[in-house]
């Protein structure tokens, strides 16, 4: 089975474009995770999907970021306008149940350096 | 609020060596705990949970409620062994369950 798959892998963008991160989940897996590990931080969460739906977005940092997931199945994390505390890398993960005590399967990460 | 520590930024160990990956944590409600492996230019990955009791790849880790602690341990560590690990802690906040990570050790077994 293809395991989760997130592209770019890298992208470097200027403070104040944007840059729209993509993440498709393992086949079948209803709940979709992001997260993300700023430089010399902790992995955080961001979000969580039930299929198209928001579930939870308390780790959101602020209104320049947007994620969406067109009929539950890809998802995209937009951030408009970058700046440079944006930097790191994020990472997206999937799982056919809710409870996270199962494990997700993550994705490898899309690293974004923002200059 | 929750937090798991993980106050060694970088071990570095010989080959054949014990290896022991310090883990603690602080949360109000019953624990559940995980430990991920990142290895050189591949994905995070689950080690062990702490509910399976299982031992993987020759790791085990022990659930200590007293000491708030799950400290990751190896007998004879391998070259292989050499990667980040990360201590993960479930919470359940907002309807969801999320994942609340340490920063992160490095592990270098030297041949």
């Amino acid at each position: 089975e293809a395991g989760v798959t997130q592209f770019p892998s890298h992208s470097v963008i200027e403070k104040g474009q944007t840059v729209t991160l993509r993440c498709d989940p393992i086949s079948g897996h209803d709940n979709l995770y992001w997260y993300r590990r700023v430089m010399g931080k902790e992995i955080k969460f961001l979000l969580h999907f039930v299929k198209e739906s928001k579930q939870d977005e308390s780790g959101m940092p602020n209104n320049r970021f947007l994620a969406e997931r067109t009929g539950g199945t890809y998802s995209t994390l937009k951030v408009q306008p970058a700046e440079l505390e944006d930097s790191g890398v994020y990472f997206c993960a999937s799982s056919q149940v809710p409870l996270a005590n199962y494990g997700y399967t993550f994705g490898s990460g899309t690293r974004l350096t923002v200059v | 609020a929750q937090r798991v520590t993980q106050p060694e930024k970088l071990l570095s160990v010989f080959k054949g060596a014990p290896v022991e990956l310090k883990c603690n944590y602080s949360y109000s409600g019953s624990p559940e705990l995980f430990w991920y492996v990142q290895y050189s230019r591949q994905r995070l990955q689950l080690l062990l949970r702490h509910i399976s009791r299982e031992s993987i790849k020759g790791f085990t880790a022990d659930l200590n409620k007293g000491e708030t602690s799950f400290h990751l341990k190896k007998p004879f560590a391998q070259e292989e062994d050499s990667a980040m690990y990360y201590c993960a802690l479930v919470y359940s906040g907002a309807g969801s369950y999320q994942l609340t990570f340490g920063k992160g050790t490095k592990l270098s077994v030297i041949p």
